[in-house]
């Protein structure tokens, strides 16, 4: 299994908090991603990194921001948390560009917004 | 726009039974890659397949097998003699390129029962 670990797993939080959900991986790959899954939409990219430093939006980046200080860590804040963002996250690597090698997952950080 | 489409939402059969999961893509790209990955009751997000636009072989792994037909543009994954162990929503998921990077995107997945 690709090591890649998500922190925290489970998160209740009030509306309009600040959120942020950690990423860590421990394959050295570039290429980074968080994705939100919400029922009858499948997976939707939220933002990817292809470097330190190096990120870019999604189709679903509006209220979400990201940064990578590191190769191993990518963070992902909710600057304001809202009820539509309750979903399930998960962070993915791959060792290049994608669908030149595969996205390998991580298990996913259930949040839920009240 | 790129776009994958997997029609069934739902199936359900019992144990020992063949089962096709069908996924339809669009894409304007020549070169691009698909793929396929089973997501169990657990949870997590296990990768299956990748395939490369200019591979139209299909592929046996096992019990799984993988049916590419560029003309129709399907990508569909058939499960021989199905066990309980099969239970889960899979995806079919389509590379594409746009502004300089590559991404990707998911059909919305189909739920598998297989019933003992």
């Amino acid at each position: 299994d690709a090591g890649i670990t998500q922190s925290p797993r489970h998160k209740v939080t009030e509306t309009g908090t600040p959120v942020t959900l950690r990423c860590h991986q421990t394959e050295n790959h570039r290429y980074m991603y968080w994705y939100r899954q919400d029922p009858g939409h499948g997976l939707r990219l939220i933002h990817y990194s292809y470097g330190v430093k190096d990120t870019d939006k999604g189709e679903v980046s509006d209220g979400y921001s990201v940064s990578r200080s590191k190769t191993e860590d990518f963070l992902l804040t909710l600057e304001s948390a809202t009820s539509s963002q309750t979903s399930v996250y998960f962070c993915a690597i791959s060792e290049s560009i994608v669908g030149r090698s595969e996205q390998y997952f991580g298990p996913g950080t259930r949040l839920t917004v009240t | 726009a790129q776009k994958v489409t997997q029609a069934q939402t739902e199936i359900s059969v019992v144990e020992k039974e063949d089962v096709t999961l069908d996924c339809v893509y669009e894409t304007r790209d020549t070169t691009y890659y698909l793929f396929w990955y089973k997501q169990p009751p657990s949870g997590e997000l296990v990768f299956l397949i990748r395939r490369n636009s200019f591979d139209e072989q299909n592929e046996i792994s096992g019990r799984y097998s993988w049916n590419f037909q560029k003309s129709t543009s399907s990508f569909n994954f058939t499960i021989t003699a199905s066990q309980v162990v099969d239970s889960a929503v899979y995806f079919c998921a389509l590379s594409f390129s746009q502004g300089g990077s590559e991404k990707l995107v998911f059909g919305k997945g189909t739920k598998l029962t297989v019933n003992p």
